[in-house]
């Protein structure tokens, strides 16, 4: 049930190089996230969207970008990759306030 | 900021039971969602309580208490494929999820 996909799932770069994660879901949902998960801290949010006018900054947006280009798709840019930015990388979306969250099924970042 | 606490690893015998538990201290509340996930895998719904209590799903069962910033999920009849990490989320307002570390289970023949 590919409900929720990511590309690329893993991704190998240089520090300095600018990388874009892609998502898009055929939920029909109108809310989506991205989450960066690190070893021991569990899951962060980076950025949110309500839908393609409205987009929010999560808890830790520096040195990362984002696009709604349409309901079903939302981007996540790093614009000059840093080693610590090596992490787990996932979309999410729900419908609505209050519903679960459905994740898609990650994208694996190495920054070299 | 946001506090949620749950152990880091828990170890069980497959057949056994095993119960979780998940503190929190946050800036507000709407409600507690359980996730699981294995490695490497997207995490996926389990359960979600917004009343204190306890919700029984299958072999999985979820309570909360507000007053005491506390949950447990309840995991019955272990299972190898039950070898997982287990999310608890609070969420803070109508959007943002607030998640613990993850607490890893291992089931042991």
């Amino acid at each position: 049930d590919a409900d929720v996909t990511q590309t690329p799932r893993n991704r190998i770069t240089k520090t300095g190089k600018r990388i874009m994660l892609e998502c898009s879901q055929t939920k029909g949902h109108d809310r989506m996230y991205w989450y960066r998960q690190d070893p021991g801290l569990g899951l962060r949010l980076i950025y949110y969207s309500f839908d393609v006018k409205d987009i929010n900054k999560g808890e830790i947006s520096d040195g990362y970008s984002v696009s709604r280009q349409a309901q079903a798709k939302f981007s996540l840019s790093l614009e000059s990759a840093i080693p610590n930015q090596t992490a787990l990388y996932f979309c999410a979306t729900s419908q609505g306030p209050g519903n679960e969250q459905f994740f898609g099924p990650g994208t694996r970042l190495t920054v070299l | 900021g946001q506090n949620i606490d749950q152990p880091t690893e828990m170890t069980a015998t497959e057949g056994a039971i095993v119960q979780i538990n998940c503190t929190y201290q946050t800036s507000g509340f709407n409600g507690l969602f359980w996730y699981q996930q294995h490695a490497g895998e997207a995490p996926t719904f389990l359960s979600y309580n917004v009343l204190d209590g306890l919700e029984e799903k299958g072999r999985f069962s979820s309570f909360l208490s507000r007053s005491k910033g506390y949950s447990y999920l309840l995991l019955k009849e272990l299972q190898m494929k039950d070898s997982a990490s287990y999310l608890c989320a609070v969420r803070v307002d109508d959007y943002k999820l607030s998640f613990g570390a993850g607490t890893t289970v291992t089931v042991r023949a």
